[in-house]
């Protein structure tokens, strides 16, 4: 299967920093990235999709100046959650899609805001 | 809108039971359905991937079923370990050029020595 991972594993920051992640598809090229949040003991939610050198189409109800998406090359996809807080307290995963295939996911960050 | 929903919510069984985890998707023009694994604090294991032409999907000692035309999808795991403990999320990916998943909330499973 494709291999995804993700940077870093796990972050703690304070109240009002920014948090930059990411995603990268090891041995395929991506030409669609998704990004996941995942609240404790719910399911997987659907924030952004980025295409390569285009900007992220955002789900309603994410804040696209809070959730900076960047996905400069086929194989690299940031997030940046500026001026975090504690509700963005959460865990992220991406997923680049491989055409034809399933999803792929990285095997996510866990954010912690102090 | 399509919406994903998983029943039961949450498992308990005994050691070598055969159990069906179920799910339900609203829209019927999918492009295919997608099980996972979760372990706790962890990141999604792929298990099973039915494409919308295909009616079931086996590995091992799991089974998958599809049917659009119900819009359900079932998940079969046969004399279930320990090790089965996660949670199992199915996802439903959209018949358009997004490839968007839509995942359920999931069923947490536990299966008692």
């Amino acid at each position: 299967g494709a291999v995804v991972s993700q940077h870093p594993s796990r972050v703690i920051c304070k109240s009002g920093t920014s948090v930059k992640i990411e995603c990268r598809s090891l041995d395929f090229q991506a030409t669609t990235m998704f990004w996941y949040r995942q609240f404790p003991k719910q399911s997987l939610m659907l924030m952004a999709t980025s295409n390569e050198g285009s900007k992220a189409t955002y789900e309603q109800g994410v804040e696209k100046d809070k959730f900076l998406i960047n996905h400069a090359s086929l194989t690299l996809s940031t997030l940046t959650v500026t001026s975090a807080h504690p509700e963005d307290s959460s865990f992220y995963i991406c997923s680049p899609r491989l055409a034809g295939a399933g999803g792929y996911f990285g095997p996510g960050t866990r954010l912690t805001v102090l | 809108k399509q919406e994903v929903t998983q029943i039961p919510a949450a498992l308990s069984v005994p050691e070598g039971e055969n159990l069906v985890l179920n799910c339900s998707f609203t829209d019927s023009a999918i492009y295919n359905l997608q099980w996972f694994r979760q372990d706790p604090g962890k990141g999604l294991t792929s298990l099973l991937l039915i494409q919308s032409s295909q009616r079931e999907q086996t590995s091992g000692r799991l089974n998958a079923s599809l049917d659009k035309s119900s819009g359900r999808s079932t998940l079969y795991i046969a004399a279930s370990q320990p090790g089965d403990s996660a949670t199992y999320l199915c996802a439903a990916v959209r018949m358009d050029s997004s490839y968007k998943l839509i995942f359920g909330s999931g069923t947490r499973l536990l299966v008692r020595p």
